[in-house]
């Protein structure tokens, strides 16, 4: 049982190139979330998809798209990359009554 | 805006010592949830805490709700070294049937020495 599971693992950008952090996962949940970690501010939410072709804004979405492409996977886009978008990005996934269960994060670095 | 606030934000602790985390927050909410995280690792879910009064305990960590306070606190007895590590609240936002809009405290860096 492979959780979640987040590619790339790292990434170099230049700004104003474009990229997509692909997530899956195989726990049959029908929630998936988007969340950035920067040093001192905790997790915030980026983007969320309570079911299968929903989508909906959290709390820092400007400068990011996402799709849910099925009840497995929750990509999220960076159409022009900036270097505020530097940050860690994880991807989680949890169903009614249970935690929330984290990938293991991308880190992203634009330059 | 639900806001939530954790402290310390940093604490050093000695081998064998007790101390309490604690994690407020703004808004009515029931589910609130605790995590650890080590350096360069993702999150790794430690409680769930669905209802007021509710009590968990696994190993030397115990938390705590009360949603009447809006207070949840993380207790660390006799510490060891293994428990050093940065740990998250998240208070979920939503509530009937909505779930899962977490929004995080900044995080207590733990670090217990000899």
């Amino acid at each position: 049982n492979a959780g979640v599971t987040q590619t790339p693992k790292f990434q170099v950008l230049k700004t104003g190139q474009s990229m997509t952090l692909q997530c899956a996962q195989d726990m049959n949940h029908n929630s998936m979330y988007w969340y950035r970690q920067d040093p001192g501010m905790g997790l915030r939410l980026i983007y969320y998809s309570a079911s299968e072709g929903t989508t909906d804004k959290g709390e820092v979405p400007n400068g990011y798209n996402v799709s849910r492409l099925n009840k497995r996977e929750f990509s999220l886009r960076l159409e022009s990359a900036a270097p505020s978008q530097t940050s860690v990005y994880f991807c989680a996934s949890l169903d009614v009554n249970t935690e929330a269960f984290f990938g293991q994060g991308t880190r992203l670095t634009v330059v | 805006e639900l806001k939530v606030e954790q402290n310390p934000l940093f604490l050093s602790m000695q081998e064998g010592k007790n101390y309490t985390i604690y994690c407020n927050y703004s808004t009515t909410s029931d589910r609130l949830y605790w995590y650890r995280q080590d350096p360069g690792k993702s999150l790794e879910s430690l409680f769930v805490l669905l209802s007021n009064g509710a009590v968990k305990q696994e190993g030397r960590l115990m938390a705590s709700l009360d949603t009447k306070a809006r207070l949840s606190t993380l207790h660390i007895t006799a510490a060891v070294h293994d428990l050093s590590a940065t740990y998250f609240c998240a208070v979920d936002r939503t509530g009937g049937t909505s779930y899962g809009k977490l929004t995080f405290g900044q995080g207590t860096i733990l670090t217990v020495h000899p």
